[in-house]
């Protein structure tokens, strides 16, 4: 059984560009959150998708956006992109949208450079 | 604002004896509060968990102890063994999970 899987796994971007990151949910969740994590720092709420429409959202300027498809995979878009956007970006699923115990991806470690 | 904090950023034990790590939290409204482990280059994997209805859950090596009055939880592992060495975050839940900023533990052979 896949667990959660992101990719890639590491990028390096230049400030002013985009990026897509993408991730594949544990199998049975419908439920996709993702997360920034600065250097030092527990993992940041950024949004929450569950049937292909954000349904919370954390602190985070409109730059951060997402979509999830109907197999429930999603994608995070973050545009102009800032020398304080590296980061790693953590992918978690969960069951339902109040699922609480979400299992988290291995990460897609940005650099903007 | 940090809702949970972790106020150790790092905790050295030797192996064999009990590891504590402590957690604070500010907001009144979270109802579920979990452990994860990180290793390097992984993403959190979840240790275990409680509810604000309880005051203890026991998995093993591992024991959450929820004290609702003063906002504070713990996690306490015994023994504590080498492959135990990693970061632990602390995390509650409301709509989504808040998590504190880690303590790194090392277990000394």
């Amino acid at each position: 059984d896949a667990g959660v899987t992101q990719s890639p796994t590491h990028l390096i971007k230049t400030r002013g560009q985009q990026v897509t990151l993408r991730c594949s949910p544990k199998s049975g969740h419908d439920t996709v959150s993702w997360y920034q994590q600065a250097l030092g720092q527990g993992p940041q709420f950024i949004f929450q998708y569950y049937e292909e429409e954000e349904r919370q959202r954390g602190n985070f300027p409109d730059r951060f956006s997402g979509h999830q498809f109907p197999n429930y995979s999603s994608e995070l878009n973050v545009n102009a992109l800032l020398l304080g956007d590296s980061a790693l970006y953590l992918c978690a699923s969960s069951l339902g949208q109040g699922g609480s115990e979400a299992f988290f991806g291995q990460g897609t470690r940005l650099t903007v450079v | 604002d940090q809702q949970v904090k972790q106020n150790s950023p790092s905790l050295s034990v030797q192996e064999g004896r009990i590891s504590i790590l402590n957690c604070d939290y500010t907001n009144s409204m979270f109802d579920y509060f979990l452990w994860y482990k990180k290793y390097p280059a992984e993403g959190p994997t979840f240790l275990i968990s409680i509810s604000s209805i309880k005051d203890k859950n026991e998995d093993g090596r591992f024991t959450v102890f929820l004290n609702k009055s003063a906002k504070h939880l713990s996690l306490h592992i015994v023994p504590s063994q080498p492959g135990d060495s990693a970061v632990y975050f602390c995390a509650a839940y409301d709509y989504k999970l808040s998590f504190g900023a880690g303590t790194t533990v090392t277990v000394r052979a």
